[in-house]
Order: C-alpha cells, then structure tokens, then sequence
C-alpha cells in the first residue's frame, strides 16, 4: 500500500517562472491538501481539494493554484515566483470523516529553490 | 498565522531519558495531532487525539489534551537516538474546519 508520494523531489526555478508539484495520494483517500514550510517554521496551509473542487483555502495569494483530478491526484501551479516562495511543499492526503480533519498523512515534500 | 505553540523550542537530553513537549493553541478544537519531522523531510502522523478525549497512548509516546487551559503535552519515555527530530502539534477547528494549523515546532535531540 503505498503512501503519499509527491515529486519532483527538488526543484529550482528563477524569479517569475512558472512551477507545477504533484501528488498522489495514500491509496483509498479522497482528500488532498498542500502546505508550504519556510525553514525552522511549522507548515502552513495552502488549501484542500476534495471532489475536484477547492474545500478550503489558507491565507496564500492567487499565484498559488491547485487542481484535483479524478483519480484523486493533484497539482499545486506557482505564478511568477518570488524568492520568498522557496519552501518545502507538503503535500497530505486524508479520507475526510464527519467529526472534521481525519488524520493527515504528509508525502516526503518538494523542495523549491527560488534564484 | 500559526495557532499552536510548541514549549520549549529546543530540548536535548540524554539517551533513556523522558522528553515532555507542550503546545498551546488559541480556539476551540476539534481534534489535535503531534506529527515528527526528520530533517526537513515529510511528516510522520504520531498520533491523533479527540477534544473530547483527555489522555491517549501509544507505545513510547503519551499525549495529554486540557481544553479549558488549551493545551497538550506529548511525552516520549525512554528516548532513542531515533527520536532525534522536530515534533508538530498540529489542530483543527471545530465543525468540520479541515485545515490543519501548526506550531512552529520543538527541535529534540538525544544524545547517546
């Protein structure tokens, strides 16, 4: 059974390029969220996709974007990237029950460098 | 914004040793979990407890829940030099919110 699995591992990119992260996840989840974690920081939540659309969102700017697809699958798009954009992305998928948040399971992360 | 903070920061003792961590978190919850963090990678579920629960255990690892003063403790006893890495109290809102909102995390070594 696997797990979640994000990729690309590591990434880097210049200021104002464009960059999209995936994630597939934990088998029999329905539920995908994203976060961004600056170094020495706790995650932070981007927003969460469930039935194709966007659940729930954080205090992020409309250059960051999602999708959701199907298979449960999802994208996370970055516009014109900042340098302050570097981070590790996360990635977590979970089968969302009635009594709120189910346990969030976290991929290994993304790595986005910003030159 | 960061709901949860983790006390104290930083915390390194001794292999065999016990290690407490505390978090406290501003409103009402839902649930409350501690996650692992090693080296920056992804994060390792540790456990998951209810707002209606007061205390769970599982193998090494105790976790304590005080809603009214919004708090919880995560205790390792008899630690390893495995269990060197970041612990993340992590909550969720109450109807149904389905963020998760972290502290900033406490940085645990063991030495051997």
């Amino acid at each position: 059974d696997a797990g979640v699995t994000q990729s690309p591992t590591h990434l880097i990119k210049t200021r104002g390029q464009q960059v999209t992260l995936r994630c597939s996840p934990k088998s029999g989840h329905d539920t995908v969220s994203w976060y961004q974690q600056a170094l020495g920081q706790g995650p932070q939540f981007i927003f969460q996709y469930y039935e194709e659309e966007e659940r729930q969102r954080g205090n992020f700017p409309d250059r960051f974007s999602g999708h959701q697809f199907p298979n449960y699958s999802s994208e996370l798009n970055v516009n014109a990237l900042l340098l302050g954009d570097s981070a590790l992305y996360l990635c977590a998928s979970s089968l969302v029950g009635d009594r709120g948040t189910d346990t969030q399971y976290f991929g290994p992360g993304t790595r986005l460098t910003v030159l | 914004s960061q709901q949860g903070e983790e006390d104290p920061q930083a915390l390194s003792i001794q292999e065999g040793e016990n290690a407490t961590m505390n978090c406290s978190y501003k409103t009402s919850i839902n649930n409350l979990q501690w996650y692992r963090q090693n080296s920056g990678r992804g994060l390792v579920h540790l456990i998951l407890i209810r707002s209606n629960e007061r205390e769970k255990h599982s193998g090494r690892l105790r976790v304590t829940l005080d809603t009214s003063k919004k708090s919880s403790s995560l205790l390792i006893t008899a630690s390893r030099a495995a269990d060197t890495a970041s612990y993340f109290c992590a909550t969720d809102g109450i109807q149904g919110a389905q963020k998760l909102v972290f502290g900033q995390g406490t940085r645990l070594t063991i030495n051997p």
